[in-house]
């Protein structure tokens, strides 16, 4: 069983769409996350919710909208995609927001913008 | 703020080389401080962590220690197999906080047969 899922895996979009990336986890963690991976591989803090509750917004566009239907999903929605959207997006949880907890990554979503 | 520095790669060894790539820190308080792989196509593990000073992180051989003297958690292995080409990442979580977690840039490792 896949502890962290996170679907599609692949999504090759338009500029102006909008879309939206799935995630779940079933290891009964608080708090989730969205990191962006560029084509550098460098990987930087998005989002991070802990109880449904938006704790850290890190200077991400508004066009980025994280939402929390429960502890266990954590969707990021995006409207009118530009190009520099481009890049790996990866859901991630952890038991709680306590230091030197496990954080545990999805497989990554590869957005495409053309 | 938080930083975390890796040594530039690519790195490049043959098999059963000694591996070791840098990573040193700047952070407020005591953080704890992570390696995560990522190998082709697939998403970040945990490959070891420590959280307190002078503890030793270790997992399928790979070794790293915690100097708070010297702010740095190097990542080693005494024998890389081709199956450790990967891309490393050295990471730390804020003082008292993960929400935060904070990575280098990572460093991408090829192992020649």
């Amino acid at each position: 069983d896949t502890a962290v899922s996170q679907t599609p895996k692949y999504l090759v979009t338009q500029m102006g769409n909008d879309k939206s990336i799935k995630c779940e986890q079933n290891l009964g963690h608080d708090t989730m996350y969205w990191y962006k991976q560029d084509s550098k591989k460098f990987l930087k803090i998005m989002f991070s919710y802990n109880n449904k509750e938006l704790i850290i917004n890190e200077t991400v566009p508004n066009r980025f909208s994280p939402k929390s239907p429960d502890k266990a999903h954590l969707n990021l929605h995006i409207n009118s995609l530009e190009l520099g959207d481009s890049a790996v997006y990866f859901c991630a949880s952890s038991q709680d927001g306590g230091q030197g907890n496990t954080i545990y990554f999805g497989e990554g979503s590869w957005l495409t913008v053309v | 703020g938080n930083s975390v520095t890796q040594m530039e790669g690519p790195v490049t060894l043959s098999e059963e080389a000694f591996l070791t790539i840098n990573c040193t820190y700047t952070a407020t308080g005591y953080p704890s401080l992570f390696w995560y792989v990522q190998y082709p196509g697939e998403g970040l593990q945990l490959l070891l962590k420590a959280t307190k000073a002078d503890d030793k992180g270790s997992n399928k051989g790979f070794e790293a220690t915690y100097r708070k003297e010297t702010t740095s958690f190097h990542l080693e292995k005494g024998s890389v197999q081709v199956s450790d080409s990967a891309v490393y990442f050295c990471a730390l979580s804020d003082g008292g906080s993960n929400y935060k977690l904070t990575f280098g840039k990572g460093t991408l490792l090829t192992v020649n047969p």
